[in-house]
């Protein structure tokens, strides 16, 4: 079946810049995650949505940062005025629910120059 | 101290080598296991995902659980050059939802 599928695979853009990134998750999957992976910081977790809700947002770095999640499918992370320290790959992961093993997607590679 | 400590490499091994591949961790409270394989420019993919300790075995992989020395590893048998790939311990943090990973190992298997 159909994976989790993220959009755009690759984005780049000018300092200052909003950019948004797409995620949707498999099919049935009810929990979705956001995560950010960097050379020199590994793979970091964002935000976490339950449905529509998000009860965990504590990864976000910034309030330059926002997430939402319509249907309890497809969700956008977006990033405002981009900075150069955002350029990283940005990888979604949906699960069946609580506790249940994350699957991810592909990501999208942000490069801010 | 770091929450997950994982030896970055890279490692290179000929190809039918037997692999083992490490992670140590701090936190207690980490009840499940996972570890997860990431080819160049894709997302990571679940491999192993155990909760208890001793060896849980899947194909040529085997994932092994020490939970008194907070300490696990993956032993990949009959190594390919396919298995080239970062892989990557990860934990989950009971009632937050989030992983915890490892920095990632990078493996080479030479034919």
């Amino acid at each position: 079946g159909a994976g989790v599928s993220q959009s755009p695979s690759n984005k780049v853009t000018e300092k200052g810049k909003d950019v948004e990134l797409r995620c949707d998750p498999i099919s049935g999957h009810t929990a979705l995650y956001w995560y950010r992976q960097s050379l020199g910081q590994g793979l970091e977790f964002l935000i976490y949505f339950q449905g529509n809700s998000a009860p965990d947002k504590s990864g976000l770095p910034s309030d330059r940062f926002s997430a939402e999640r319509t249907g309890g499918s497809v969700s956008t992370l977006t990033i405002q005025r981009t900075q150069q320290e955002d350029s990283a790959v940005y990888l979604c992961a949906s699960s069946l629910g609580r506790n249940q093993p994350q699957h991810f997607g592909d990501g999208t590679r942000l490069s801010i120059l | 101290q770091k929450e997950v400590e994982q030896d970055p490499g890279p490692l290179s091994v000929p190809e039918g080598a037997i692999v083992s591949l490490n992670c140590t961790y701090s936190n207690s409270a980490f009840q499940y296991f996972m570890w997860y394989r990431q080819y160049s420019r894709k997302g990571p993919e679940l491999l192993m995902y155990t909760y208890s300790s001793g060896n849980k075995e899947d194909g040529r992989f085997t994932a092994q659980v020490d939970k008194s020395s907070k300490y696990i590893s993956l032993f990949i048998r009959d190594s390919q050059p396919s298995d080239s790939a970062t892989y990557l311990c990860a934990f989950p943090i009971q009632g937050a939802q989030k992983l915890v990973f490892g920095q990632g190992t990078r493996l080479t298997i030479n034919p």
